[in-house]
């Protein structure tokens, strides 16, 4: 899989929206682009991922740049529960059964 | 939504014990899990690849016979940390697919809530 970017640390106040920046530049045209979360304790869920276009769901956004060398995870409206690792991950669905490779992630923490 | 049990969610052990650490897919069946370790203020480290019926695929730098992973049946997959010592200490993921997903489909992995292992 290959390798992406991201901040090490982002901080927020608690209500407002988060952007969550993520850097694949050598993204492969097959490569689907996934974020998964880590709260304290936990494994990791599942947040969201897209191909090319922007993708919502009740959890996020996903905003893909137009190259696909980037992305934004958007986070509407930051609550204390949204503080955890966030993890972006590129993954062929064509390589057959391989598992998800993580990073570092960025760290998220939520100021009430 | 899928959901993936790990049991236990944390234990305590001696050092030179074994602890078995259970992986089970409640409402699908798995021919991959994935196991992986986790130590602090880290991400999470790919162990090994358990396929239902095979032998597991373990990555490199991890030892086959100190961490035995059985995957017997379609929802369930154990890891077993034999003759644990205090370095073993860690936290230790399971994730499955669900045999329906096909090559193409890029379903998302679901992950257990680990288990955390403490050997004293």
């Amino acid at each position: 899989d290959a390798k992406t970017t991201q901040p090490n640390s982002m901080e927020s106040n608690e209500e407002e929206p988060v952007h969550l920046p993520c850097n694949h530049s050598t993204i492969s045209g097959t490569d689907y682009i996934h974020w998964y979360r880590q709260l304290p304790s936990q494994g990791p869920e599942y947040v969201i991922h897209g191909l090319t276009s922007n993708v919502n769901n009740r959890m996020a956004s996903l905003a893909i740049a137009e190259d696909r060398k980037s992305s934004t995870l958007i986070l509407h409206r930051a609550t204390l529960r949204d503080a955890a690792v966030y993890y972006c991950i590129l993954r062929d669905p064509y390589s057959g059964n391989t598992p998800l490779v993580f990073g570092k992630g960025t760290r998220l923490s939520v100021i009430a | 939504g899928a959901v993936v049990s790990q049991h236990p969610s944390w234990v305590i052990c001696k050092s030179g014990t074994s602890v078995k650490i259970e992986c089970r897919s409640l409402d699908f069946q798995a021919t991959t899990m994935f196991w992986y370790r986790q130590f602090p203020k880290q991400s999470l480290m790919l162990m090994a690849t358990s396929n239902e019926g095979s032998k597991a695929t373990y990555e490199q730098g991890v030892e086959k016979d100190k961490f035995l992973i059985n995957h017997a049946s379609l929802t369930l997959s154990t890891l077993t940390v034999t003759s644990a010592h205090p370095e073993d200490s860690s936290f230790y993921i399971c994730s499955a697919r669900d045999k329906e997903d096909r090559v193409g489909s890029d379903s998302p992995l679901h992950f257990g809530n680990g288990t955390r292992l403490t050997v004293t």
